[in-house]
């Protein structure tokens, strides 16, 4: 079974700061990995996935993602944060591309200026 | 750019009442999937569906539930009879041949 832990339910940062939000995982294969975004009152979209392929990927928005199988993680970050990147992100799981996802809970980036 | 549709945007019912949720996936995508997101919880997945079928559920996803294809392009969430706890926002996604799943904007259900 495949599960993700989001470490953090909330992260402030300051505008121009680095963003690091924690995603770590457990697949009993090797996993495909996903983080979306969701603003306020809106759906879910994807910022970027791993797929075993390139180890660090890279997103839209700046963001970027590195897998990191020793440590079963799948840290998001940005080198420095914009007022618009207030939003929450989730870190989701499948075992295949077409199976379901299995997301994390969440965590609420804070921008503040 | 193709975007995936859901509607009503927000559709408040009665408990005891049938509710049909509505979502157009992108065109060219051939698995569907809905989940759900109960006000400050997780997006959990309730049902996926290929080729007419339904390939997997999760537990919530029991006989009051229901999805169907009706033509070649929508794709509905039915629930039978809506209980209080079925208040949540309900996301559709598709599968592109990327291997991506792309969310619709969500129908927000409020039983009362």
């Amino acid at each position: 079974a495949q599960s993700v832990t989001q470490l953090g339910s909330h992260v402030s940062v300051s505008e121009g700061a680095l963003v690091l939000l924690r995603c770590n995982y457990s697949s009993s294969v090797p996993p495909y990995l996903f983080w979306y975004v969701q603003y306020p009152n809106q759906g879910l979209q994807l910022l970027l996935k791993y797929t075993s392929a390139a180890t660090l990927v890279k997103g839209i928005n700046g963001f970027e993602a590195e897998f990191k199988k020793s440590e079963t993680s799948f840290h998001l970050t940005k080198p420095s944060a914009h007022m618009s990147d207030a939003a929450e992100y989730f870190c989701a799981v499948t075992p295949s591309g077409f199976q379901k996802l299995v997301f994390g809970t969440g965590t609420r980036l804070l921008v503040s200026p | 750019e193709p975007e995936v549709t859901q509607t009503p945007s927000h559709q408040v019912t009665q408990m005891g009442q049938e509710v049909i949720l509505r979502c157009v996936p992108i065109s060219n995508h051939l698995y569907f999937y809905w989940y759900r997101q109960i006000l400050g919880q997780k997006v959990e997945f309730l049902v996926s569906f290929y080729n007419n079928e339904i390939s997997e559920k999760s537990e919530i996803f029991d006989d009051q539930f229901s999805v169907e294809r009706p033509d070649g392009s929508n794709f509905t969430l039915k629930i039978r009879s809506t209980k209080l706890e079925d208040s949540a926002m309900y996301f559709c996604a598709s599968l592109s041949s990327f291997g991506e799943q792309y969310f619709g904007p969500g129908t927000r259900l409020t039983v009362t």
